[in-house]
């Protein structure tokens, strides 16, 4: 149990065109969906917490236009990267959130490379 | 704010051998939960051991078990009889009781050698 899903695993892009990535939890309903950041060989950065139904909270240095975040559903969570450049090449993470024991269970992340 | 501070980039052993990985934390609150995460080449993050704030005895699963001094806000991985697959980043974390977000430590790449 405790499954969560993101697609696609990897995606490469023009500059200036936007990426979509989904996160869904697959056998379970996620009271919060995580989305982080990691650089190669850096620790995971937390970019925005949401909850279903309602607006994300973005981390400070964040930018709320350029990361568009989506919970529809309490399984379902989407980051749009808008108009990516290549500084925006990275490694992105979801994770989602159960209550209990504050757990957070992690997606298998999406490479996007943006040329 | 919370930190978790991990003083070891880098840590290599001999496989079936003994290994210990570092992990210290600053909180001002009293609930709160420790894990250690693994996130082997394949880069998904995976949960090694978790432990409650609140409890004195220390967690273990398997051949992964944690050293948890409160006092001293320290809490240590060790992993008995490595093997070859326990080659990873460790990442130590800590969220507060109620609130789900992680505070991650800047992680050690563990290597097990053959």
């Amino acid at each position: 149990g405790a499954v969560v899903s993101q697609h696609p695993s990897r995606v490469i892009c023009k500059s200036g065109t936007s990426v979509k990535i989904e996160c869904r939890s697959l056998d379970f309903q996620a009271t919060t969906m995580f989305w982080y950041r990691q650089f190669p060989k850096k620790s995971l950065m937390l970019m925005a917490t949401s909850n279903e139904g309602s607006k994300a909270t973005y981390e400070q240095g964040v930018e709320k236009d350029k990361f568009l975040i989506n919970h529809a559903s309490l399984t379902l969570s989407t980051l749009t990267v808008t108009s990516a450049h290549p500084e925006d090449s990275s490694f992105y993470i979801c994770s989602a959130g159960v209550n209990t024991y504050n757990e957070q269970f992690f997606g298998p992340g999406t490479r996007l490379t943006v040329l | 704010a919370q930190t978790v501070t991990q003083s070891q980039p880098e840590m290599s052993v001999q496989e079936a051998e003994t290994v210990t990985l570092s992990c210290t934390y600053d909180t001002s609150e009293n609930n709160y939960y420790l894990f250690w995460y693994k996130q082997p080449p394949s880069r998904q993050m995976i949960l090694v051991i978790r432990q409650e704030a609140y409890k004195q005895q220390n967690a273990t699963e398997n051949r992964f078990s944690v050293n948890f001094q409160k006092a001293a806000k320290s809490f240590s991985l060790k992993i008995s009889d490595s093997q070859l697959g326990d080659t990873a980043m460790y990442f130590c974390a800590f969220t507060i009781f109620g609130n789900e977000k992680l505070t991650f430590g800047t992680g050690t790449r563990l290597t097990i050698i053959p």
